[in-house]
This record gives structure tokens, sequence and C-alpha cells, in this order.
């Protein structure tokens, strides 16, 4: 069965980036047809998208976001990244990494807080 | 960016009862392209619906989805317990994902 797990700080400082990895288990990072994502939740908030990619390493990011995030693949460690630079106080929220069937996340990790605070 | 609009904000309703959660689109969303989420407090979401009606592996037959363009439903026929949760829509096009604001069924 598969499984996603997010890893990585819980508290970033301001101006600083924020870096998290999902690692994947039950199945390979590598399989054809797939995306990979990320989405956010703000405490008491919604659901954000926040970039997906294929597994071939292409990449879509939010428009809101585009400027500040990369994701990236590490097919040898079958795990994803996640960077998103100049964090403020709204980047505070709980990370989720998601394996995408085209549109819709199938499947989900637990999710991490990551809190944005001196 | 098509932006996804959730009504009613939050639905009150006993167990037994009929919920019907809309979501509409700011453009036109391909019905293969229109999912459903669930999710409950300090969980991640759960996928119930992909392709507008169809249901994810272990979704109960209560669960049902419908609808087409803009305009989009989310029908639980009769609410057991722990179907009180929010509820999401969420669409793709033009290589770009958007969720819409959610929809939270309180017991009435």
């Amino acid at each position: 069965q598969l499984q996603l797990q997010e890893s990585g700080p819980g508290l970033v400082k301001p101006s600083d980036t924020l870096s998290l990895t999902c690692t994947v288990s039950g199945g390979s990072i590598s399989t054809y047809s797939y995306f990979w994502g990320w989405i956010r939740q703000p405490p008491g908030k919604g659901l954000e998208w926040i970039g997906s990619m294929y597994h071939s390493g292409n990449t879509y990011y939010n428009p809101s976001l585009k400027s500040r995030v990369t994701m990236s693949l590490d097919t040898s460690k079958n795990q994803f990244s996640l960077t998103l630079t100049s964090v403020t106080a709204a980047d505070t929220a709980v990370y989720f990494c998601a394996r995408q069937w085209v549109a819709a996340m199938v499947t989900w990790g637990q999710g991490a807080l990551v809190t944005v605070s001196s | 960016e098509n932006v996804l609009t959730q009504s009613p904000g939050t639905l009150s309703l006993s167990p037994g009862e009929r919920a019907t959660l809309s979501c509409r689109a700011s453009q036109s969303v391909s019905s293969s392209y229109l999912a459903w989420y669930q999710q409950k407090p300090g969980q991640a979401p759960r996928l119930l619906i992909s392709g507008t009606s169809n249901r994810a592996t272990g979704i109960p037959d209560r669960f049902s989805g419908s609808g087409s363009g803009t305009d989009f439903t989310l029908t639980i026929s009769r609410l057991e317990p722990e179907d009180f949760a929010v509820y999401y829509c969420q669409q793709y096009g033009a290589s770009q994902w958007t969720f819409g604001q959610g929809t939270k069924v309180e017991i009435k």
C-alpha cells in the first residue's frame, strides 16, 4: 500500500527558506502517469494547491507562489521535495504531499505543520 | 485562475438526512477533472469522488457526485455520524489545480 510521509523543520524564521521532503513507500516515484504534489492548509482555513511535478520532472506551480517555489524529485531515494523562499507568517500552514492521478489527489501524507516565527 | 465557490458554507443536518453540497466554477471544468474530498479535524483530506461521479476505492455508495460545465454537486443520501466533516471540491485545468473554500457539514 502506497504511503507518503512529510518531513522537515517545524519552525522557520521569517525571510528564510522552507524545505520539506516527502518520502514515498510502497511504490515507485518513477511510476508512469502519476503527478506528485504539494498542498498546504493554514490553521483553520482551506486547502491551497502549491505545485505538482510529473514523474518526468515537468513542474507546475500555483501562480501566486511561483516566484518562490521549487519542487524536485530524487528517484534514488524515492522522495520529492519542496522549497519555498522568503517565507512570512502567511506561510504558516500544514503542508501535505500527495500522489495525483492527473486531476485528483489520490493518496495523501499525514501533513507537517510548519510555523514561520522568529 | 478557475475559482471554485462552494455553497453553503455550513450545512446543519441530522443523521439520516440528505446532504446536497454545491460547487460552482468561474470557468467550465471538464467532467473528468472535478474531484471531491472529505476532511476531518486533524486529518489529511480523503478522496471521495474523481471525474465528477466516480467513487474512490472504499467510499460507500451513499456518496454520489454529479454535474457538468460550471455546476457540480456532491450528495450524501443519508448522513451517518462519521460523515460530519468538511468537504472540498477541486478542479484541474490548464496545468493548474484549485480547491473550493469548503463546506462544513455539522450535526444539527
